[in-house]
């Protein structure tokens, strides 16, 4: 069965880096997107960017171009997130979501990791 | 750009239906056939009930159903039961910058 599971909580400070792995399994890793969908506490959906696994192309929100990484270990079956110079806002839980194409819908979703931004 | 405008909340008696709304604009929910809904119970991932506005994934229960009008999407839920209580998204590509779009979510109560 499909399963995207993601790396534990962090907790980091303010100005730091975060990077969040997501390692799928029970499908063929490289014929499906991953996006990246963020949560702040009480909070909605937000969507980050997704990378294609097979090439490792990548397109991202424009709020986070810049400060966003997202990419791939065909090997391991993993993709990563980083985020760079974190503020208190990025405090959110931060999931990865399958995709067959470029666009939604997303079919399956990590269990997703709560990222702490504190001093 | 403004995320896709959605009730805060909506309630309903065991048995009955309801009816959530995700309106967007012509660059978005009315463009495209991207729509897409997500139910999410606290402390979990969002689950796909809905897909391509009218879609149910296998193993989503026929209650249900989706529709899409001019701009706004809507989520119908018939026979409402217990379970149903959660937060529900609605999603939608964007043919803007921001790519995707989500609602701001809705809490259904279930009385």
């Amino acid at each position: 069965q499909v399963q995207l599971v993601q790396s534990g909580a962090e907790v980091k400070k303010p100005g730091a880096s975060v990077k969040v792995s997501c390692k799928a399994s029970g499908y063929t890793f490289t014929d499906y997107f991953m996006h990246w969908v963020r949560q702040a506490p009480g909070q909605g959906l937000e969507w980050m960017g997704w990378i294609n696994p097979n090439s490792g192309g990548t397109n991202y929100a424009q709020k986070f171009q810049g400060r966003v990484t997202m990419t791939r270990d065909t090997s391991i079956t993993t993709v990563y997130m980083e985020l760079t110079s974190l503020r208190s806002d990025d405090t959110a839980v931060y999931f990865c979501a399958r995709c067959r194409r470029v666009t939604p819908p997303f079919d399956y979703w990590g269990q997703g990791t709560l990222v702490t931004v504190s001093s | 750009q403004s995320a896709l405008t959605q009730p805060a909340s909506v309630s309903g008696s065991p048995g009955q239906s309801i009816t959530i709304s995700c309106t967007g604009t012509s660059s978005d929910v009315g463009g495209y056939n991207s729509v897409s809904w997500y139910q999410q119970y606290p402390g979990k991932a969002p689950k796909l009930i809905i897909y391509e506005v009218t879609n149910r994934p296998s193993g989503v229960s026929n209650r249900f159903s989706a529709s899409k009008s001019g701009n706004t999407a809507s989520l119908t839920i018939s026979g409402l039961q217990a379970e149903d209580e959660a937060d529900y998204y609605c999603s939608s590509y964007t043919s803007n910058s921001t790519y995707v779009l989500f609602g701001g979510g809705t809490k259904l109560t279930v009385l």
